[in-house]
């Protein structure tokens, strides 16, 4: 089956704790993107990349670290979490974005 | 800038009555439009799409056309149920610059009732 896969669904982690969400296609895409859900924000662009080794900033990247070292991999790294990073996310991707993205489950962070 | 609003919700009908979710886009060029639905607990899962003016977009019953001259695309269901309760999102992605990011609007909610 086609998709795109997050984990953890759920994190509550502490202040200043590194951690990383995972994110995985099986559908051999170029595009892949990391967004951020908030309520009365909508939904924000964090990071993006084009293909192995490209990325590129979003809307909203501080705090946040990318890396594209697999085609199929896009993980997102917080390397010291603040309680304004909780949040839903959501990873996407696309082999050619003019036609949309396929969106994850999410993840829903919570920093305390 | 690239930006998409949409209807302000929330919006509660009753089984079998009608919907339209009004969207309205700004963008340089001929964006793509998308109309996004998440339902409770729920990722983003693509509802239809149209990539060019005139073109209409349809799946499940629901339909949306790409109105350049009014830059508009509102999503429509005759006859909406109880499972379609969600939020609804609108979204582009411009065709110039930026490519790669999806532009959404702020959702709107919808509560169908039996």
């Amino acid at each position: 089956e086609a998709q795109v896969t997050q984990n953890p669904r759920y994190l509550i982690t502490v202040t200043g704790k590194k951690l990383t969400v995972t994110c995985s296609q099986n559908m051999n895409h170029e595009y892949m993107s990391w967004y951020r859900q908030d309520p009365g924000l909508g939904l924000r662009q964090i990071y993006y990349s084009m293909n192995v080794e490209v990325t590129d900033k979003g809307d909203v990247p501080e705090g946040y670290k990318v890396s594209r070292k697999e085609k199929r991999n896009f993980p997102l790294i917080l390397e010291s979490p603040s309680p304004n990073q909780t949040s839903l996310y959501f990873c996407a991707s696309s082999s050619w974005t003019q036609y949309g993205y396929t969106f994850g489950s999410g993840t829903r962070l919570t920093v305390v | 800038g690239n930006s998409v609003t949409q209807m302000e919700g929330p919006v509660t009908l009753s089984e079998e009555a009608f919907l339209t979710i009004n969207c309205t886009y700004t963008a340089t060029g001929y964006p793509s439009l998308f109309w996004y639905v998440q339902y409770p607990g729920e990722g983003l899962q693509l509802l239809l799409k149209a990539t060019k003016a005139d073109d209409k977009g349809s799946n499940k019953g629901f339909e949306a056309t790409y109105r350049k001259e009014t830059t508009s695309f509102h999503l429509e269901k005759g006859s909406v149920q109880v499972s379609d309760s969600a939020v609804y999102f609108c979204a582009l992605i411009p065709t110039q610059g930026g490519s790669e990011k999806l532009v959404f609007g702020k959702g709107t909610k919808l509560t169908v009732n039996p």
